[in-house]
């Protein structure tokens, strides 16, 4: 059974970091691109960030390039992401999301972990 | 990045009536090699992570009823919900899954009128 755990959110000031971590289990890690969802209260689904199989290449939704880093480690299963500078509009609960199909990179995702909760107040 | 849009906002449908949900993005999502249009519809429920519903805009996962379908292609996606019922309230959610980041649609709430 695929099984995804996220970990790491947190209340935190705003210009503040935070690292958000995902164990992933039940699969080959390492054939499968990953990727960082996040949901405001009450809004939609942003895709904030997307990582192929073996870390080489990454992407991100405008808003948060040059303060969010996505990495992962193939060797403990896990997949991260660096949050920096945070803001207001960070506030949201991060999902980690497996695809589908194994690649090296892609988007239809059919697992999802139950998401972690980041608040960026003072 | 591809900005995805959705129609209507919100739809309230009566039990056993039909739903239909529009989704457009900003550049085509066909994949010409295959002939796929690299397009996926989530359902949502309260206080649960997204679920995925439909994949290549018009192939439904395993286990997702045969009311549910899509189709289009290109740039232009429907879902339709052929008979409403109770358990399909939800926010629905269109996807690209051609260029990374792959972007959501800003959702469509479904209720029972």
């Amino acid at each position: 059974e695929v099984q995804l755990l996220e970990s790491g959110g947190n209340l935190v000031q705003p210009g503040g970091s935070l690292r958000l971590s995902c164990v992933a289990s039940g699969f080959t890690f390492t054939k499968y691109a990953m990727s960082w969802v996040r949901q405001a209260p009450g809004k939609g689904l942003e895709c904030v960030s997307v990582i192929t199989t073996g870390g080489t290449n990454t992407y991100y939704t405008d808003s948060v390039k040059g303060r969010f880093t996505i990495s992962r480690d193939n060797s403990k299963n896990t997949l991260y992401l660096q949050m920096n500078n945070l803001r207001a509009e960070d506030t949201a609960v991060y999902y980690c999301a497996r695809p589908k199909w194994s690649g090296e990179l892609v988007g239809d995702l059919d697992s999802w972990g139950q998401g972690t909760l980041v608040t960026v107040s003072s | 990045d591809i900005v995805m849009t959705q129609s209507p906002d919100s739809l309230a449908v009566s039990l056993g009536e039909r739903a239909t949900i529009n989704c457009k993005s900003s550049q085509s999502v066909l994949y010409t090699s295959n002939n796929k249009s690299y397009l996926a519809w989530y359902q949502q429920k309260p206080g649960q992570p997204p679920k995925l519903l439909i994949y290549w805009a018009s192939i439904r996962e395993s286990g997702v009823p045969d009311r549910f379908s899509g189709s289009g292609s290109g740039t232009d996606f429907t879902l339709t919900i052929s008979r409403l019922q109770a358990e399909d309230v939800a926010v629905y959610y269109c996807q690209q899954c051609y260029i990374a980041p792959f972007t959501f649609g800003p959702g469509t709430k479904v209720d029972i009128e």
